[in-house]
């Protein structure tokens, strides 16, 4: 249980375009969902916390006309990376959060590698 | 910041237990104690979490002590396959995952 899906699972793509980033949780509802950012050899940064249904809420530095998140329903939520620089190529990950048990627990999916050319 | 430190690297042999400690000496009375794993280039896989109690499930255990201000993982018997980096990670409900280095495990055939 508590499965996490992302696609794609890669990406390579001009400077200057955007790329879509999907986000699902495939076997749990989840009203919140993550978007981290991880470059090589260095931890797992928060970009945004994404709510079902209204705007994300976004890290301190971390640019939101640049960083679409968009939350429609409570297994989806997707990034959008928009106008992409080759600073911006690192490793996308999201998590779903699941409640339980008295605490929650976030799930994180497989990642997505963007390399911006 | 991360509430937490942890050795930067560890190495255990195949076959044998590996334990990875953390310190968590300011953690409060209503924060979890939560461990992930990365293998490279994948996303985090949770393991186990415990608030004050001893957890144990089919990837490892749990140990926390009875002041709370430390915690050890043990994976009972480690396979080439858990060489990861294993996050120690302190939170209560609702609050950020925060992650730290984490401690690089190598488990060595």
């Amino acid at each position: 249980g508590a499965v996490v899906s992302q696609h794609p699972s890669w990406v390579i793509c001009k400077s200057g375009t955007s790329v879509k980033i999907e986000c699902r949780s495939l076997d749990f509802q989840a009203t919140t969902m993550f978007w981290y950012r991880q470059f090589p050899k260095q931890s797992l940064m928060l970009m945004a916390t994404s709510n079902e249904g209204s705007k994300a809420t976004y890290e301190q530095g971390v640019e939101k006309d640049k960083f679409l998140i968009n939350h429609a329903s409570l297994t989806l939520s997707t990034l959008t990376v928009t106008s992409a620089h080759p600073e911006d190529s690192s490793f996308y990950i999201c998590s779903a959060d699941l409640a339980g048990g008295g605490t929650d627990t976030q799930y994180f999916g497989p990642g997505t590698r963007l390399t911006v050319l | 910041d991360a509430k937490t430190t942890q050795p930067t690297s560890m190495d255990c042999a195949e076959g044998r237990a590996a334990n990875l400690p953390c310190n968590h000496s300011t953690i409060s009375g209503n924060e979890y104690v939560y461990w992930y794993r990365q293998i490279h280039s994948q996303g985090p896989q949770y393991i186990i979490h415990g608030l004050k109690n001893n957890e144990t499930n089919e990837m490892a255990s749990l140990i926390i002590t009875e002041d709370r201000k430390s915690s050890t993982l043990i994976l009972p018997h480690a396979t080439l396959r858990d060489t990861a980096v294993y996050y120690c990670i302190v939170r209560g409900y609702g609050q950020n995952f925060v992650f730290g280095p984490g401690t690089r495990l190598s488990v060595l055939p």
